[in-house]
């Protein structure tokens, strides 16, 4: 079957940096994307891997290892706007996404 | 670019009756749009696909006579929830995909349904 795992839930500081893990196992693998959702509002692209390594925009950075299944999000200096729920998925072989259950950002002050 | 629409943003309907919400890309061409639903706290639920001009793909368990999609345009689609029921509300987002080797998914706004 295809599996996504993340996190439920994250606390973390403002100000602070924050690590946002993605798990996948999938038929094939053509990109990961990591989405950003407000409650009560549609989702929003920050970023799409489909080479190993780290793609750096700004303050959000995300990382991938095809070998190991493996990305993560990286958040730094991190704003109470940030609180929000980050969506990780993976495009499978037949060009579907398959969405992980996103995992709840809390950042306090 | 990529700004997709959904109208409307919020509707209350009673029990029995029919409601229709669009979806529209407007600055590109979707050869693929995608209807999901989800519900508090929860993730997204991908409830069917629809390529222009034919058939949604509907996703298990997802009952195609009760949630009609209609691909008609490179811009539109539909969805129309027959019959709701309060076991209907949730919140319905649509997605369109450009094709053309872009796999990227630019969402709507959403549409909160409440059946009453």
């Amino acid at each position: 079957g295809q599996n996504i795992d993340q996190p439920t839930e994250m606390t973390a500081t403002e100000g602070a940096i924050v690590q946002i893990n993605c798990t996948y196992q999938t038929s094939g693998f053509n990109g990961l994307f990591w989405y950003q959702q407000h409650a009560g509002e549609a989702p929003t692209f920050l970023s799409y891997n489909v080479l190993d390594g780290l793609e750096e925009k700004g303050r959000f950075s995300s990382f991938l290892s095809r070998s190991k299944g493996y990305s993560y999000l990286l958040l730094k200096e991190l704003q109470m706007k940030d609180s929000a729920s980050y969506l990780c998925a993976v495009l499978d072989s037949n060009y579907q996404l398959i969405w992980g259950a996103g995992t709840k950002l809390i950042i306090k002050p | 670019g990529a700004v997709v629409s959904q109208h409307p943003s919020w509707v209350i309907c009673k029990s029995g009756t029919s409601v229709k919400i669009e979806c529209r890309s407007l600055d590109f061409q979707a050869t693929t749009m995608f209807w999901y639903r989800q519900f508090p706290k929860q993730s997204l639920m991908l409830m069917a696909t629809s390529n222009e001009g034919s058939k949604a793909t509907y996703e298990q368990g997802v009952e195609k006579d009760k949630f009609l999609i209609n691909h008609a345009s490179l811009t539109l689609s539909t969805l129309t929830v027959t019959s709701a029921h309060p076991e209907d509300s949730s919140f319905y987002i649509c997605s369109a995909r450009p094709g053309q080797g872009i796999y990227e998914q630019y969402f709507g706004p959403g549409t909160r349904l409440t059946v009453t």
